[in-house]
């Protein structure tokens, strides 16, 4: 079953503007994490964030944690075409040698 | 190129016949997943070994579907007697054996196509 919820499920905009992804889960974690997948490729790592970070940065992408509400967003500041892909998240299974439960993800179109 | 590698890249099969794909993963890492993902939704875990023992298998790992790692390198996915609803892109990832770091790293993956 997925873990996961992202919100919105598709997100349209234009190029230089941000776009916010949310994401919910149910059960607690050790560490939340985000792919990206461009149209019928693999899966792309982003960023992991632990249960013990609130906020953690890289590049143009901003992630935010709040495990009271067991919910984090994705945030990529001055968005361009490039950016236009599916984002997922993803918690750990503990019981799998840390495989991934992923939500049904975000669709991404940045417009020139 | 050093990443997980998948081939085939795409499979059309009949109904009824059986499917074998190949996974390489990145060669110092001891992990290594199988998941599947149909249109729309993200990927689904079916199988995960650490070197070559299996240690865990999803419910969505039918009697049909069987994996293997034989020397703890190179996987394999086979799907016997495939059904149309095995359709799906089937993605395989490997992580290296650091507990820390839990991050995975995907191939391209496998579009099967059963008609």
């Amino acid at each position: 079953s997925q873990q996961g919820e992202e919100d919105p499920q598709a997100l349209s905009i234009q190029e230089g503007e941000n776009a916010t992804m949310n994401c919910s889960y149910k059960t607690s974690i050790n560490n939340l994490q985000w792919y990206r997948q461009n149209s019928g490729r693999g899966l792309v790592h982003l960023i992991l964030i632990r249960s013990n970070e609130r906020e953690k940065h890289s590049g143009r992408l901003r992630v935010t944690l709040d495990t009271s509400k067991k919910s984090s967003s994705l945030l990529i500041t001055a968005s361009r075409a490039a950016d236009t892909a599916s984002y997922f998240c993803a918690t750990e299974r503990r019981d799998s040698g840390y495989a991934l439960n992923f939500g049904k993800g975000t669709s991404l179109l940045v417009t020139p | 190129d050093t990443g997980v590698s998948q081939d085939p890249r795409h499979k059309i099969t009949k109904r009824g016949q059986n499917v074998t794909f190949r996974c390489d993963p990145i060669s110092e890492h001891n992990r290594l997943y199988w998941y599947r993902q149909t249109l729309g939704q993200g990927p689904e875990f079916l199988t995960y070994f650490q070197n070559e023992a299996q240690l865990e298998k999803s419910r969505l790992l039918s009697d049909r579907f069987s994996a293997e790692r034989p020397k703890g390198s190179f996987s394999t996915l086979e799907i016997q007697r495939t059904e149309q609803g095995d359709s799906a892109m089937y993605l395989c990832a490997s992580s290296p054996p650091s507990t820390g770091n839990t991050e995975a790293f995907f191939g391209q993956g496998t579009r099967l196509t059963v008609v």
